[in-house]
């Protein structure tokens, strides 16, 4: 159990730009969810995938959002024509639903800056 | 919908005394809760959880929690505190097993000696 990873840790971006975010989850865990974190508020859920399926997407996902999970293992997170108000923290997260231990574990998240 | 509130922004508490972080939660039907901690540059740690069975949850660090289900309430709990216990706690709700979380806006923990 190597922990949930995301790469890259620190994003710095010029407004209009495209960003992608990487997000491995531990391994076997068959569910990986996208969560966004802005100063000083609690995380916000953004979407979520069983294997590769896209089963939820927040209001909060607008259409320059997207992600995907292509074969149900790691995760992008792409984000167009960034906003300022798109700085946050993207917290990417992973669980192994039907067994006990079904609680969602997080990665160190990536720190998105828009200038 | 659902919802989770944390009433106090933060609560200080000396080393050694005990410590209690607040939450109260809004759920259609049974709430699955939890509770995580984040320091500073790190992502979010998990404590413990609530699904089903007895009220008092025993989870990491020596940290508890007690479902009260008549007044809606997942309070955090720990008999004696530290002051490596500092940092940001979380409450959590979810519907099901495994869906999405809705978490509070945080209550920072800050622990003299």
């Amino acid at each position: 159990d190597t922990g949930v990873s995301q790469n890259p840790r620190h994003k710095i971006t010029k407004r209009g730009q495209n960003v992608t975010f990487r997000c491995d989850p531990i391994s076997e865990h068959n569910r990986l969810y996208w969560y966004r974190q802005t100063l000083g508020q609690g995380p916000e859920f953004l979407t979520y995938f069983q294997n590769e399926a896209q089963l939820e997407k927040s209001r909060l996902l607008s259409d320059r959002f997207s992600a995907e999970r292509p074969k149900g293992s790691f995760s992008t997170l792409e984000i167009q024509r960034t906003e300022q108000g798109d700085s946050a923290m993207y917290l990417c997260a992973s669980s192994l639903v039907g067994t006990a231990r079904n609680e969602q574990f997080f990665g160190p998240g990536t720190r998105l800056t828009v200038l | 919908a659902q919802s989770v509130a944390q009433p106090e922004d933060q609560v200080n508490v000396a080393e050694g005394n005990p410590l209690t972080v607040k939450c109260t939660y809004s759920v259609s039907g049974n709430p699955y809760l939890f509770w995580y901690v984040q320091y500073p540059n790190r992502g979010l740690q998990f404590l413990l959880k609530y699904i089903t069975g007895d009220n008092l949850v025993k989870g990491s660090y020596g940290f508890e929690a007690e479902f009260n289900k008549s007044q809606t309430s997942f309070h955090l709990k720990k008999p004696s505190a530290l002051v490596s216990d500092s940092a940001l706690y979380f409450c959590a709700v979810s519907v099901n097993a495994g869906n999405m979380l809705t978490f509070g806006g945080g209550t920072r923990l800050m622990v003299k000696p």
